[in-house]
């Protein structure tokens, strides 16, 4: 079975403090997304990867960053968090082909006080 | 601008019967099209798939429907059962050479009520 797994699933942190989301994921998929779930606007996409190093933005990349030094791994980072990044976090992974399902981990809800 | 829309943020149904969860879309660059479910405080699952060159798609009691000329898909589930009771998303690729960007709908919340 794919695995992909969120380092945390609940996460208070400080406005202002520098926040990092890990994802892993177990079978070697090039393709990793960053999303946001907030009530009423479904899934939004944050930033994207298709190979390590390579990123892009999603619809609201504002106030993050990404990084992606192993195939494996692909990190959210908020730079300098506020509270309207209060949200759940998911983290997919798929492989880089057109017509294969997305495996998502099991979502980090990070709260911002 | 939402390229995936479901218009309908809720739904219920009676156990046994059909549910219906429509999605449209916008981009005609789309090829590939998917739904997930999502229990809270749970990654979304996925449940079924379709190509944009075909129109139809069934595994067990879930069917996908896929209108192009219209922009239109649909998730048919029967017979309906409480373990159905979840947000459902729908979701679409477009494949632009080595990127490509999987986008969400809003997501419909069906209730199947026993």
């Amino acid at each position: 079975d794919v695995k992909v797994t969120q380092s945390s699933r609940y996460l208070v942190k400080r406005t202002g403090e520098k926040v990092f989301l890990e994802c892993v994921q177990d079978m070697d998929h090039e393709n990793m997304f960053w999303y946001r779930q907030d009530p009423g606007l479904g899934l939004r996409l944050i930033y994207f990867s298709y190979d390590v190093k390579m990123k892009e933005k999603g619809d609201i990349p504002e106030g993050y960053s990404v990084s992606r030094e192993k195939k494996e791994r692909f990190s959210l980072i908020l730079e300098s968090a506020s509270t309207n990044q209060t949200s759940m976090y998911l983290c997919a992974s798929r492989v880089g082909r057109s017509n294969t399902e997305a495996f998502f981990g099991q979502g980090t809800r990070l709260t911002v006080v | 601008d939402q390229q995936v829309k479901q218009n309908s943020p809720s739904l219920s149904v009676q156990e046994g019967r059909i549910s219906i969860l429509n999605c449209d879309y916008t981009n005609s660059m789309f090829d590939y099209f998917l739904w997930y479910k999502k229990y809270p405080a749970e990654g979304p699952t996925f449940l079924i798939s379709i190509s944009s060159i075909k129109d139809k798609n069934e595994d067990g009691r879930f069917t996908v429907f896929l209108n192009k000329s219209a922009k239109h898909l649909s998730l048919h589930i029967v017979p309906s059962q409480p373990g159905d009771s979840a947000v459902y998303f729908c979701a679409a690729y477009y494949y632009g050479g080595a990127t490509n960007k999987l986008i969400f709908g809003t997501g419909t919340l069906l209730a199947v009520q026993p």
